[in-house]
């Protein structure tokens, strides 16, 4: 199947770290990615993994694959209100350049 | 700016009718790919075009049809409109051989359907 799973919301306090988790399928997804979505707003993307990588960090972002359960995590330190949006993860399908999301995680920080 | 313009950003239509989306793909990028964003069905995949063919297709109906022209801008048609067809439909661009680095999307067009 193509299923990318997340869950679907996540609150956490300004300043705290933030880790949103996704499930995916397919064992030859070949890149991994994170997108973030604001309101009124097209998908962004925030990272991509390579499927032979474990961890991936840039700036506040650390991003954890485990190939072998097939998750993915994606780690905001220092949350901030500004990061508040809709995180979508999504995999890349065998050979092909198609994408297939997850059902996105709305992250809420609060003051 | 993403650099992928997609329009109109809004459009309200009745049910039966047919409208057409455009997108204009980032300066350089060959690939378009189209998806249908809903509340109950989340990002789905519909079509992709690659330099004016098509690629791969996903979850898109019959009644949905798409086409990439010759400078590379895309339109995706849609007919018999009903109400379930009411989402943000988004469009998406990638370079040659970059699509494994991700895409760069548009902001959207959201579709009434009344």
């Amino acid at each position: 199947g193509e299923d990318v799973e997340q869950s679907l919301f996540l609150s956490v306090r300004e300043g705290d770290s933030s880790v949103i988790n996704c499930t995916y399928t397919d064992s030859s997804s070949t890149y991994l990615y994170w997108y973030k979505q604001e309101p009124g707003a097209g998908l962004q993307l925030l990272t991509y993994i390579f499927s032979n990588m474990d961890m991936k960090q840039d700036q506040r972002l650390t991003v954890l694959l485990n190939k072998k359960d097939k998750h993915l995590s994606l780690r905001i330190a220092d949350t901030q209100t500004g990061d508040s949006a809709i995180y979508f993860c999504a995999e890349s399908m065998g050979n092909t350049d198609k994408l297939i999301f997850g059902t996105g995680t709305r992250l809420q920080v609060f003051p | 700016d993403s650099g992928v313009t997609q329009t109109p950003k809004h459009l309200i239509t009745a049910t039966g009718q047919r409208v057409t989306l455009r997108c204009s793909p980032r300066s350089g990028d060959l690939s378009v790919y189209w998806y249908q964003q809903s509340l109950d069905q989340g990002l789905q995949f519909l079509i992709q075009y690659y330099n004016g063919e098509e690629r791969a297709k996903g979850n898109i109906l019959e009644r949905f049809s798409a086409q990439q022209f010759p400078d590379l801008h895309s339109e995706l048609n849609l007919s018999s409109l009903e109400l379930g067809d009411s989402a943000l439909y988004f469009c998406a661009s990638s370079g040659p051989g970059q699509g494994n680095y991700g895409y760069t999307f548009g902001s959207g067009t959201r579709l009434t359907v009344v």
